[in-house]
């Protein structure tokens, strides 16, 4: 059974650009979430999908946006990027996205702003 | 409002020791508590689940243990070896919320 697959892996950007992230979940998976990590702040939750609806959002800029399509791969989109934006991006699936689910993480894209 | 903390922040130790890492969390009303080990460069795996009734779980050499009325966890590793060099990542739920709440990781490296 295939893991959470994560693209691309590395990404370089400048300040002011957009940019798109993949992630394809585990296959049945209906729930897919998306967090930031980076070494000062750990682990921060962006936004949770599921059936295609942003089901939870945390506390992050508009500039960050997802969406999950019918097959539930879903991507993020950080447009007019900011230094601040590097991070490692991370993708988890889970079957419904209850708490008693375990959730499965992809290895991640690493976001570099120059 | 919910946290998560964890100590030590890093910790080293030589290859075949054990070692205790501590979670201690404010997240309320308690549903799970996770521990998920993260490689250098990868995504987090699970290595352990705990409910509010459970206060011992085992993963091969990981055993967590879960004290709900102190809020507190630990995650013990027997006889480490080099590849248990990792970010150990303690992960909280509340009942009814999609949205854990993340400790920032204990840093442990293993030298021969």
């Amino acid at each position: 059974k295939a893991g959470v697959t994560q693209t691309p892996r590395y990404l370089i950007k400048t300040r002011g650009q957009q940019v798109t992230l993949s992630c394809s979940p585990i296959s049945g998976h209906r729930s897919v979430s998306w967090y930031q990590q980076t070494p000062g702040q750990g682990l921060q939750f962006l936004f949770e999908y599921f059936s295609e609806t942003q089901r939870n959002k945390g506390n992050f800029p508009g500039r960050f946006s997802g969406r999950q399509f019918s097959n539930s791969r879903s991507e993020m989109n950080v447009s007019t990027l900011e230094l601040g934006d590097s991070a490692l991006y991370l993708c988890a699936s889970s079957l419904s996205g209850e708490s008693n689910q375990p959730q499965h993480f992809g290895d991640g894209t690493r976001l570099s702003i120059l | 409002k919910n946290q998560v903390e964890q100590s030590p922040q890093s910790l080293i130790i030589l290859e075949g020791k054990n070692c205790t890492l501590q979670c201690n969390y404010t997240v309320s009303p308690f549903s799970n508590l996770r521990w998920y080990k993260q490689d250098t460069g990868r995504g987090p795996v699970s290595l352990t689940i705990m409910t509010f009734s459970e206060n011992t779980k085992s993963n091969g050499r990981y055993t967590a243990t879960l004290d709900a009325d102190t809020k507190q966890s630990s995650l013990h590793i027997t006889a480490s070896q080099l590849s248990d060099s990792a970010s150990y990542i303690c992960v909280v739920s509340a009942r009814g919320s999609y949205i854990p709440t993340f400790g920032r990781g204990t840093s442990l490296i293993v030298h021969p």
